[in-house]
């Protein structure tokens, strides 16, 4: 089975504050992912990783940076936290090639004071 | 861009009732993403779609896919009560990034 876990699943944080979110799967995929997800809107698209040092922007980006510097390890970073960042977060991986199925994480919902 | 769009969002039905969730993207993708949601949880995927005319079936839930309609469906046979969850769909943009629909919560009332 594919495991996908993520650092925390509650997280309470002060605007301002320098915030990282861990990411882990075990799995060997290739591809890695950080959404936001908030209420009527889906899941929204952070950023992804296709490969060690790769990133590439998602659909969101602003505010958020990220790093890959193992294949299995990814990290979102909130430079400096802010209260509309309060969100769930979701990473999530994928093997690639044709069928391509992500396989997601717990989560982690942050609030931001 | 790539827009993806489900209805209805909330769906409220009583058990043993049949019925359909849409999903309708807005260009061409070549794969169509089920996922379901429990209240806390996170996204445990139900469906890949890979062609025009794939029709994929779980237990009482089953999926199909019409690329020239770009239309995906969910429909869902004699509901019971554990299959109420939010249910997701997704479409592929370009070759790794999955754009999501907004969600449909689905309530079933025994």
């Amino acid at each position: 089975d594919v495991k996908v876990t993520q650092s925390s699943r509650y997280l309470v944080k002060r605007t301002g504050e320098k915030v990282f979110l861990e990411c882990v799967q075990d799995m060997d995929h290739e591809n890695m992912f950080w959404y936001r997800q908030d209420p009527g809107l889906g899941l929204r698209l952070i950023y992804f990783s296709y490969d060690v040092k790769m990133k590439e922007k998602g659909d969101i980006p602003e505010g958020y940076s990220v790093s890959r510097e193992k294949k299995e390890r990814f990290s979102l970073i909130l430079e400096s936290a802010s209260t509309n960042q309060t969100s769930m977060y979701l990473c999530a991986s994928s093997f690639g090639g044709a069928v391509d199925e992500q396989f997601f994480g717990p989560g982690t919902r942050l609030t931001v004071l | 861009e790539l827009k993806v769009e489900q209805n209805p969002l909330f769906l409220s039905m009583q058990e043993g009732k049949n019925y359909t969730i849409y999903c309708n993207y807005s260009t061409t993708s070549d794969r169509l993403y089920w996922y379901r949601q429990d209240p806390g949880k996170s996204l445990e995927s139900l469906f890949v779609l890979l062609s025009n005319g794939a029709v994929k079936q779980e237990g009482r839930l089953m999926a199909s896919l019409d690329t020239k309609a770009r239309l995906s469906t969910l429909h869902i046979t004699a509901a019971v009560h554990d299959l109420s969850a939010t249910y997701f769909c997704a479409a592929i943009q370009g070759a790794q990034k999955l754009v999501f629909g907004q969600g449909t919560r689905l309530t079933i009332n025994p």
